[in-house]
């Protein structure tokens, strides 16, 4: 159990919807990440946020957001859903202590979205 | 642009046959190495960071090296329960302070009894 907590674990969503999945991160853990993983593209990074801050942005889409709340918890807001979407969503956390132990990024388990 | 690549893509050893997994990266200004281990299904799992040539690390059937331009995991001896798809990804400065990992898309290691 890495600590990064993620719900839902599942979801089926239609064409056209929008979902919202939201991640706790490790205890003390300032840094929140989003990444996708579809079964043909590997690991995407997403968007990054640092206290509740957005800090650096990867392969995002324009129908994709988040945010990150005060109490740390985030959320990836995921709108006019395509089929090419569906995808294993992670959330990961790293600790804001600036030695080495804080460059590993834990991942959660991850949000199942199919879109039908 | 940052680039992993992984090999082979998919690999069947019988249990106790010993094997490497290859990682090899072009990055500008590496800060770390990572493997992580992922089952189906579920997220990947921390295993080892390197940072420099010449680093080793070892956890029970796993040991990771460096060189400059590539990453190896070896695994000794293996056992069915070693089975999962082995993620290697390279960190490094992205801007306003913050570091990325570029993940390859991994190695399918499958363990038969």
């Amino acid at each position: 159990d890495s600590g990064v907590t993620q719900t839902p674990k599942h979801l089926i969503t239609a064409t056209g919807q929008r979902v919202t999945l939201r991640c706790s991160p490790r205890s003390g853990d300032l840094s929140v990440y989003w990444y996708q993983q579809s079964l043909d593209q590997g690991l995407q990074f997403l968007i990054q946020y640092y206290n509740g801050e957005e800090r650096a942005k990867g392969n995002i889409l324009e129908r994709f957001s988040a945010q990150q709340f005060p109490d740390l918890h985030s959320e990836l807001n995921l709108s006019s859903l395509e089929l090419g979407d569906s995808a294993l969503y992670f959330c990961a956390s790293s600790s804001p202590v600036q030695d080495r132990s804080g460059n590993t990024i834990y991942f959660g388990e991850g949000s199942w979205l199919t879109v039908v | 642009e940052d680039q992993v690549t992984q090999s082979p893509e998919a690999l069947r050893l019988q249990e106790g046959e010993s094997s490497s997994l290859n990682c090899s990266y072009t990055v500008s200004g590496l800060r770390g190495l990572f493997w992580y281990r992922q089952d189906p299904g579920k997220g990947p799992e921390f295993l080892f960071t390197l940072y420099s040539a010449g680093e080793e690390k070892e956890k029970e059937r796993l040991k990771a090296t460096l060189t400059k331009k590539e990453s190896f995991l070896h695994i000794t001896a293996p056992k069915p329960e070693d089975s999962a798809t082995y993620l290697c990804a390279v960190q490094a400065y992205s801007g306003a302070g913050s570091y990325q990992l570029t993940f390859g898309k991994g190695t399918k290691l499958s363990v038969i009894p």
